[in-house]
């Protein structure tokens, strides 16, 4: 099974800033990674598919890249509405997904 | 507008079944490949299952700890994707959400599609409780 890590498993930031959160594989999944963001009590929301295609919808202030084994997710210039939980996803085992632990924003 | 709801959640007994439903609006149901992902109190996602629409095939897969336990099915004719849920243990206490599975297909120049599956449409969660 591929095991997804992410880090940090939680992190402080200020409005404005420019975050980045870290995903790595197991083993090399090319670019089968999806990002998700969720917020206390609701249902994740798609970010970016395929490790670096924005979803439709989605500010451009997030950003996704990498491929093989590690991958980012950059968020320039937080909002308020970004503090929330980011989850990685392969799908390169399809349709065996499997997410990472987690990233909890919150603010500084 | 696409929505998804689960409904059918609630409080049983180790040993004991349930079965979720998740009613699907705003899109062409029949067509759409699903899954199933659950959340445990204060932890992490995990996907449960998926199945693909009926012109794919209509097949199913799981994950391992719900392999042999857990039936998703699917009835077009309502919109609504089942998840029946039988016997259930204290571990598979969760929220569980349905999801729509979409695809974003590359040509390669070898001759064949990559396919870079999301889950795209989330429901709003169903709770399920398995306590003694």
């Amino acid at each position: 099974d591929i095991q997804m890590t992410q880090s940090p498993s939680s992190l402080s930031a200020s409005v404005g800033d420019r975050v980045t959160i870290t995903c790595r594989a197991s083993q090399s999944i090319t670019t089968y990674l999806n990002w998700y963001q969720q917020k206390p009590g609701k249902a994740p929301k798609l970010l970016i598919y395929a490790a670096s295609s924005l979803q439709s919808g989605v500010p451009s202030r997030f950003s996704g890249s990498g491929s093989g084994t590690d991958f980012t997710l950059t968020i320039s210039g937080l909002q308020p509405e970004d503090f929330a939980t980011y989850y990685c996803q392969q799908s390169y085992t399809t349709p065996l997904y499997t997410f990472g632990q987690g990233t909890k924003l919150e603010i500084k | 507008e696409v929505q998804l709801e689960e409904s059918g959640g609630g409080l049983v007994k180790p040993g004991e079944s349930l079965r979720l439903s998740c009613a699907a609006s705003g899109f062409t149901f029949s067509s759409a490949w699903m899954s199933w992902v659950r959340q445990a109190p204060g932890k992490g996602l995990e996907w449960v299952g998926r199945i693909k629409s009926k012109a794919d095939g209509g097949t199913t897969d799981y994950a391992a700890p719900v392999e042999g336990r857990f039936i998703i099915s699917r009835d077009d004719s309502q919109n609504t994707l089942y998840l029946q849920m039988n016997s259930l243990k204290t571990e598979d206490t969760a929220v569980y959400f349905c999801t729509t599975v979409a695809y974003h297909s590359v040509w390669r120049s070898y001759g064949t599609y990559d396919y870079y599956y999301y889950m795209d449409v989330w429901g709003t969660g169903g709770t399920v409780t398995v306590s003694s």
